[in-house]
């Protein structure tokens, strides 16, 4: 089992609508919770991140983290073209490196 | 520069081949890190760099792959005797920060490597 699960998608979305991301994740340890975006033939870049449990809201971005489930969530309200995208969660430990998921594809269709 | 600079952007090599990779990271960032990333699948970390020490290269997959980082800046992931498995993007990112905190990772756009 790896240590953090996403489902590879690809997630299709009109255009307007909200985008629900999610990750599974097995390492009780992990503290922080980043989500990076990809485009084709691009680099990760961060989008947001979290520390521990909890909301966070970034303009049309939401990230939620739920340590008692091992759960993370990405919301993105109001969809856009532009937001067409793999996107990577990426928890970590402290003190440790970053632990990638595979990453969901998402096509928000004009 | 203001970004993290990879070279070459794409190498296609014959199976036994050496590679080398470049990695020109954020100016003054002192954490860097390669990855490596399969078609269609997530990050899969190699090695980690503060200074120019790696305290960290478990991710290296075989004896094959080897790193170096020099003045505590430029970095240099080898392949040896590639195979064809090792067809991937080779991607680098930097950091301010060291493994504590966010540590929040800047990528370069990554090095396609095609063994043939």
């Amino acid at each position: 089992q790896k240590e953090v699960e996403q489902d590879p998608g690809p997630l299709s979305v009109p255009e307007g609508a909200i985008v629900s991301l999610n990750c599974t994740y097995s390492n009780s340890a992990f503290q922080y919770f980043m989500w990076y975006r990809q485009y084709s033939r691009k680099g990760p870049e961060l989008l947001m991140y979290t520390y521990s449990s909890g909301n966070k809201e970034d303009g049309r971005f939401t990230a939620q983290v739920d340590k008692s489930s091992k759960y993370i969530s990405l919301f993105i309200r109001d969809s856009q073209p532009s937001d067409s995208a793999t996107y990577l969660c990426a928890p970590k430990a402290a003190g440790n490196k970053l632990t990638f998921g595979g990453g969901t594809r998402v096509l928000v269709k004009p | 520069g203001a970004g993290v600079s990879q070279s070459p952007s794409n190498k296609v090599t014959e199976k036994g081949k050496d590679v080398e990779l470049r990695c020109d990271p954020i100016s003054g960032h002192t954490a860097l890190y390669w990855y490596r990333q399969s078609l269609g699948q997530g990050l899969e970390f190699l090695i980690y760099f503060q200074g120019n020490s790696a305290p960290d290269k478990s991710g290296l997959p075989s004896d094959r792959f080897s790193a170096e980082r020099t003045g505590g800046s430029v970095s240099t992931l080898t392949i040896q005797r590639t195979q064809q498995e090792d067809s991937a993007v080779y991607l680098c990112a930097s950091s301010s920060q060291g493994a504590h905190g966010a540590n929040v990772l800047t990528f370069g756009a990554g090095s396609r490597l095609t063994v043939l």
